[in-house]
């Protein structure tokens, strides 16, 4: 079973840009998650899709983030404008349901110069 | 809200002791306590994880303690082994249908 594949691995881009992450879940999980890790800090939720329909988007920081996951299948999260606080390691993740484990992918590390 | 402390940053152990991680939570509400590993290169991955209800959870060479009182739980590892050298984060949750708040990670380095 291919697991959660996230794209791309790394993005170095500088202030002002936009950038596109792309997430695949695990073929069949309703549920998908955004998280991000400022260095060394804690791992911050971002916002959750039960299916193609947002879920909870408490935790993201302000309207230059914007999600989607038209079909219900993968998911993109778009920064426009980046700033350079915006550095970060993305990770997605999914789960069958609420109750199941999540699954994570490998992290977009992202670099805001 | 939910606020998670984890020690400490960084813990080096020689190969074969126990390595020993301990978090703090504040909301009395939280009841599942999952712990995760990130290798280098991938995502956290689940490796063991505790519900309210229960004090003690074993798994091989892993085991999770918690104590509801303090408001703190713990990971620790015996008999320790290379390929446990990964970056730990543990996590506090009110419950399944609720976000899980992480800790800020500890790199656990283990000494040949």
């Amino acid at each position: 079973e291919a697991g959660v594949t996230q794209f791309p691995s790394h993005s170095v881009i500088e202030k002002g840009q936009t950038v596109t992450l792309r997430c695949d879940p695990i073929s069949g999980h309703d549920n998908l998650y955004w998280y991000r890790r400022v260095m060394g800090k804690e791992i911050k939720f971002l916002l959750h899709f039960v299916k193609e329909s947002k879920q909870d988007e408490s935790g993201m920081p302000n309207n230059r983030f914007l999600a989607e996951r038209t079909g219900g299948t993968y998911s993109t999260l778009k920064v426009q404008p980046a700033e350079l606080e915006d550095s970060g390691v993305y990770f997605c993740a999914s789960s069958q349901d609420l109750d199941s484990g999540r699954f994570f992918g490998p992290g977009t590390r992202l670099t805001v110069l | 809200g939910e606020n998670v402390e984890q020690h400490p940053s960084t813990l080096s152990v020689q190969e074969g002791d126990s390595a020993v991680i301990k978090c703090t939570y504040s909301d009395s509400a939280s009841n599942y306590f999952p712990w995760y590993k990130q290798e280098l290169g991938k995502g956290p991955q689940l490796i063991i994880d505790i519900r309210s209800n229960v004090g003690e959870k074993k798994d091989q060479r892993i085991a999770v303690t918690l104590n509801k009182t303090a408001k703190h739980f713990s990971l620790h590892i015996t008999e320790t082994q290379p390929e446990d050298s990964a970056v730990y984060f543990c996590a506090a949750s009110p419950g399944s249908n609720y976000q899980l708040i992480w800790g800020a990670g500890t790199k656990l380095i283990i000494k040949p």
